[in-house]
């Protein structure tokens, strides 16, 4: 099993790009979300989904698209890049509550 | 909404020895679980114990142990018999047992262990 895999590992964006960082998780987890981690702020939830087509906003959602059409893909979409959303971004899924969540590799996004 | 706080940014242990890293939460759900993750300069994200909140019993995993005080809203981790390769980035975190199943974390604490 691949796990949870995000793509791309690294990328520079200009202010104003879009771009979409992928998740695919081959677990068949239900419950997959998006993180962003910066330095002294710990992992802050930027949507999460309990299905597909289902998905809900978490603490930092403005900036961020997310869908979900299908059980084992995830996509964080980036509208407009600004540079407050430097930062390393982390997928993850779970198959339920009981279970912590399994974590990508992660992504780090400069926006420069 | 429910918050988890790390007090302890950093924290310093001699290899060999014990340490006891702290975390708070507040919650008013009753149905809920509680992990720490482990974070190298990897920067993989490892699961290193979790514990029920209706479990009295804390959880154990090898060197590793928890302390959870439900009513005082305090779940800390404790790690014996230190090792360099415990060296890493800890985050508690809180789990709902209801419909959203979301996963919040606190800040972390790093740690760093001495030789």
């Amino acid at each position: 099993n691949a796990g949870v895999t995000q793509t791309p590992k690294f990328q520079v964006l200009k202010t104003g790009q879009s771009m979409t960082l992928q998740c695919a998780q081959d677990m068949n987890h239900e419950y997959m979300s998006w993180y962003r981690q910066d330095p002294g702020m710990g992992l802050r939830l930027i949507h999460y989904s309990v299905g597909a087509g289902i998905t809900d906003q978490g603490e930092v959602p403005n900036g961020y698209n997310v869908s979900r059409s299908t059980t084992e893909d995830f996509p964080l979409r980036l509208l407009s890049a600004a540079p407050s959303q430097t930062s390393v971004y982390f997928c993850a899924s779970s198959y339920g509550s009981f279970y912590g969540y399994t974590f990508g590799s992660g992504t780090r996004l400069t926006v420069v | 909404a429910q918050t988890v706080t790390q007090s302890q940014p950093e924290m310093s242990v001699q290899e060999a020895e014990t340490v006891t890293l702290s975390c708070t939460y507040d919650t008013s759900e009753s149905d809920y679980y509680l992990f720490w993750y482990k974070q190298p300069p990897s920067r993989q994200m490892i699961l290193v114990i979790r514990q029920e909140a209706y479990k009295q019993q804390n959880a154990t995993e090898n060197r590793f142990s928890v302390n959870f005080q439900k009513a005082a809203k305090s779940f800390s981790l404790k790690i014996s018999d230190s090792q360099l390769g415990d060296a890493a980035m800890y985050f508690c975190a809180y789990r709902s047992g209801g419909a959203t199943n979301k996963l919040i974390f606190g800040t972390g604490t790093l740690l760093a262990v001495q030789p």
